[in-house]
């Protein structure tokens, strides 16, 4: 099947500095990849779309500025946080679509964010 | 816009019987897909089954099975003969075909006892 793997799984840094989280598609060319936020026993919040060679496409309400994500490759994306604050803590999932029609996706095993 | 809604934040069952999950969703699109997700303790989403809104016939995975009622916009999940492995988190989801993005529900924390 198709392997999604996120890393760092956790990190914790200090209020001010950057983060870089790395979502690949381990054996499969993921030509669309997502970015999602997740508190403690809620939903997944769509924060952006990421297309292979073009911009990412952001969700309402979040700061394009803050959150940069790169998705340089066909098997790699990656999400920034910049000038990280104790409220971007959370827990941070991308997921892959192999493309085609249904939308199935494949998930990350998700990165664990902590700013002191 | 799409809406997934589930109406159940916990659900507990035992071990060896039947739950069902409940779902309803929301869409102005005639092509779509429903799904439910898992999330286990170890927090990695996985795949639990998938159902095409233009197929009558609801999906069945083995233990899993959907009752996909489109007229009333229902997609609920039965587990049979549940495990203590399927505690889980689980997430109902919606695929917009032209949109290109799928819209999650709240999710349902099941509970397993032994």
């Amino acid at each position: 099947g198709a392997v999604v793997s996120q890393h760092p799984s956790w990190v914790i840094c200090k209020s001010g500095t950057s983060v870089k989280i790395e979502c690949r598609s381990l054996d499969f060319q993921a030509t669309t990849m997502f970015w999602y936020r997740q508190f403690p026993k809620q939903s997944l919040m769509l924060m952006a779309t990421s297309n292979e060679g073009s911009k990412a496409t952001y969700e309402q309400g979040v700061e394009k500025d803050k959150f940069l994500i790169n998705h340089a490759s066909l098997t790699l994306s990656t999400l920034t946080v910049t000038s990280a604050h104790p409220e971007d803590s959370s827990f941070y999932i991308c997921s892959a679509s192999i493309g085609g029609h249904t939308g199935e996706l494949f998930f990350g095993e998700g990165s664990r964010l902590t700013v002191l | 816009a799409q809406t997934v809604t589930q109406s159940q934040p916990e659900m507990s069952v035992q071990e060896a019987e039947t739950v069902t999950l409940s779902c309803t969703y929301d869409t102005s699109e005639s092509d779509y897909y429903l799904f439910w997700y898992k999330q286990p303790p170890s927090r990695q989403m996985i795949l639990v089954i998938r159902q095409e809104a233009y197929k009558q016939q609801n999906a069945t995975e083995n233990r899993f099975s959907v009752n996909f009622q489109k007229a009333a916009k229902s997609f609920s999940l039965k587990i049979s003969d549940s495990q203590l492995g399927d505690a889980a988190m689980y997430f109902c989801a919606s695929h917009n075909t032209n949109a290109g993005k799928s819209t999650f529900g709240d999710g349902t924390t099941l509970t397993v006892k032994p």
